[in-house]
């Protein structure tokens, strides 16, 4: 059974400040996916990451997927009130048969 | 561009009452998903189907089921529901669960459920 672990599940952080999202998977894959979801909205698709290596950059986000770890980490650089959201990661194995198995969210609160 | 629509957006029911969750797609997706998503528990898939005319289970689909009504729609009945099915439920498609390169879902508004 894949799970999917992130963490942390709750961030509280300054504007200004850096910090990183890690996401672990249990099973071989390389195609993992990272979702925003605002509040009492949908999921919206931030990044995709579909080889070992590859790397994602928007705006002060950046996503990197190591396959070998079977880890995925996306970045915050100089954090703002708007980013404040929850992110998920989801992984994608054996061509998508089994839709995406997600993370439980990281919710992530940049206070001024 | 309407993309992934949702009716209801909310409902409250009684326990035993039953109800049809809608979800239709206008971007010819092929594949389409139902997730419920719970406090701390993040999307678990209840349903999906691969292509018209297939639906198969996912990781929590006791209690409920799916028609795969034609390619735009794809619903989710809750025969006899429970308080354990409050819940926000999500629907989404993609293009090609099989072949394609990424399975990039799109995901409706989702639909808030309280049974009482």
């Amino acid at each position: 059974e894949l799970k999917v672990e992130q963490n942390p599940l709750f961030l509280s952080m300054q504007e200004g400040k850096n910090y990183t999202i890690y996401c672990n998977y249990s099973t071989t894959s390389d195609r993992l996916y990272w979702y925003r979801q605002d509040p009492g909205k949908s999921l919206e698709s931030l990044f995709v990451l579909l080889s070992n290596g590859a790397v994602k950059q928007e705006g002060r986000l950046m996503a990197s997927l190591d396959t070998k770890a079977r880890l995925s980490t996306l970045h915050i650089t100089a954090a703002v009130h708007d980013l404040s959201a929850t992110y998920f990661c989801a992984v994608d194995v054996g061509g998508g048969a089994d839709g995406l198995t997600f993370g439980k969210g990281t919710h992530l609160i940049i206070q001024p | 561009n309407a993309g992934v629509t949702q009716t209801p957006k909310f409902q409250v029911l009684k326990t035993g009452q039953s109800m049809t969750l809608q979800c239709a797609q206008d971007m010819n997706h092929n594949s389409m998903y139902w997730y419920r998503q719970d406090p701390g528990m993040g999307l678990r898939l209840i349903y999906y189907s691969a292509s018209e005319g297939t639906t198969d289970k996912g990781e929590v689909p006791n209690g409920y089921n799916v028609s795969r009504l034609n390619k735009r729609e794809f619903s989710l009945r809750l025969e006899s529901a429970a308080p354990s099915q409050t819940s926000v439920y999500f629907c989404a498609s993609s293009w090609d669960t099989y072949s394609s390169f990424a399975n990039v879902l799109t995901f409706g508004a989702g639909s808030r459920l309280t049974v009482l």
